[in-house]
């Protein structure tokens, strides 16, 4: 079985412009969440979806954000990027979104903001 | 809030030599603790999730074990392909999102 899938790998951008990260979880799945990892530090929630309703939102600002398709798969959004948003954005796969199963997570995509 | 504090930040080993890692925390209302191990450039991979105080778990060389404010990594005997970073992560019962609060890890050298 095919696991979290992420693209792209990797990406550049310029400051201002928008950007868009796609997520498939792994099938049978039905909650994706979102995550910033910035270098040196650890995971940092941002959003979560579970049969494509959105179930929590961190703090971070409106220009982040998110939706879940029909087939679970799911698309996080940011418009305006800044220099600080360059980082490791992680998918994570649920059964169930958390409740009695965990997260697999994907391998990410690392946005560079220039 | 959620807080997750680990310590060291890094830890350098020769192989073969035993240590451990810590992680503390605060929840309002512990759904379960889980630690993940990250190698650079990639996602975090699932190793335990612990639920109550006196729980412990085994997965090869790594031992997990929860306190009411504590969880500890025990590496026994480690090889340089257990190097990575170690991320401890905590899932409170409060919230609809069962988010992941996550310390900053604990980077792991293991030298041969």
């Amino acid at each position: 079985d095919a696991g979290v899938t992420q693209s792209p790998t990797h990406l550049i951008k310029t400051r201002g412009q928008h950007v868009t990260l796609r997520c498939s979880p792994i099938s049978g799945h039905k909650s994706v969440s979102w995550y910033q990892q910035v270098l040196g530090q650890g995971p940092q929630f941002i959003f979560q979806y579970y049969e494509k309703e959105e179930r929590g939102r961190g703090n971070f600002p409106d220009r982040f954000s998110a939706r879940q398709f029909p087939n679970y798969s799911s698309e996080l959004n940011v418009n305006a990027l800044l220099l600080g948003d360059s980082a490791l954005y992680l998918c994570a796969s649920s059964l169930d979104g958390g409740d009695g199963y965990g997260y697999t997570f994907g391998s990410g995509t690392r946005l560079t903001v220039v | 809030e959620d807080q997750v504090t680990q310590s060291p930040e890094a830890l350098r080993l020769q192989e073969g030599e035993s240590s451990s890692l810590n992680c503390s925390y605060t929840v309002s209302g512990l759904r379960g603790l889980f630690w993940y191990r990250q190698d650079p450039g990639k996602g975090p991979e699932f190793l335990f999730t612990l639920y109550s105080a006196g729980e412990e778990k085994e997965k090869e060389r790594l031992k997990a074990t929860l306190t009411k404010k504590e969880s500890f990594l025990h590496i026994t005997a480690p090889k340089p392909e257990d190097s990575a970073t170690y991320l401890c992560a905590v899932q409170a019962h409060t919230g609809s999102a069962r988010q992941l609060t996550f310390g900053s890890g604990t980077q792991l050298t293991v030298l041969p």
